[in-house]
């Protein structure tokens, strides 16, 4: 099972480049996130899929767009890259299942702006 | 809006000792998750545990445990018997069955365990 995954792993982008960071979950959830870790901040969410179609703002969406092109994917763009968007990005799926219910983590995303 | 604090930015166990990370969090609403999730130098995200706000016995999962108090708003995660491998940052999360499952995190607390 690959769970969810993300890409790329590492980036390294310019001030004002674009970038689009692309999330696949093969668990058939309906609801997906994108996070940003920072030092002392935790994970703060940035926007979320309760399902396809539909997207919603987290605490932190400025700067950010977001697609949910199907149940499968949940891609995140940045149009202008600033240095403070510089972070650690995850990307996360979860459905309501009860007792089993938890939320699935891609393994990361590590951008640098410079 | 859903708040979640984590006050402890760091704590530190001696190995074999008992710990206890504490998380408060705000809701108007009833019906919610609650979670425990680690993460070691790997950057994985691990599920520690989880706790259904509807049901008022404490989750359990071998040598962690929780304190679930709905009426403060408090759930505290206790580690027994503390390992080695127990070296980690340490996330309460709460997830919200309206909005369509939202999942806030806290700040994180950074646990060693030293030998």
């Amino acid at each position: 099972n690959a769970g969810v995954t993300q890409t790329p792993k590492f980036q390294v982008l310019k001030t004002g480049q674009s970038m689009t960071l692309q999330c696949a979950q093969d668990m058939n959830h309906n609801s997906m996130y994108w996070y940003r870790q920072d030092p002392g901040m935790g994970l703060r969410l940035i926007y979320y899929s309760a399902s396809e179609g539909t997207t919603d703002k987290g605490e932190v969406p400025n700067g950010y767009n977001v697609s949910r092109l199907n149940k499968r994917e949940f891609s995140l763009r940045l149009e202008s890259a600033a240095p403070s968007q510089t972070s650690v990005y995850f990307c996360a799926s979860s459905e309501f299942q009860g007792r089993r219910t938890e939320a699935f983590f891609g393994q990361g995303t590590r951008l640098t702006v410079v | 809006a859903q708040t979640v604090t984590q006050s402890q930015p760091e704590m530190s166990v001696q190995e074999a000792e008992t710990v206890t990370l504490s998380c408060t969090y705000d809701t108007s609403e009833n019906n919610y998750y609650l979670f425990w999730y680690k993460q070691p130098p790997s950057r994985q995200m691990i599920l520690v545990i989880r706790q259904e706000a509807y049901k008022q016995q404490n989750a359990t999962e071998n040598r962690f445990s929780v304190n679930f108090q709905k009426a403060a708003k408090s759930f505290s995660l206790k580690i027994s018997d503390s390992q080695l491998g127990d070296t980690a940052m340490y996330f309460c999360a709460f997830m919200t069955l309206n909005q369509g499952g939202k999942l806030i995190f806290g700040q994180g607390t950074e646990l060693s365990v030293k030998p």
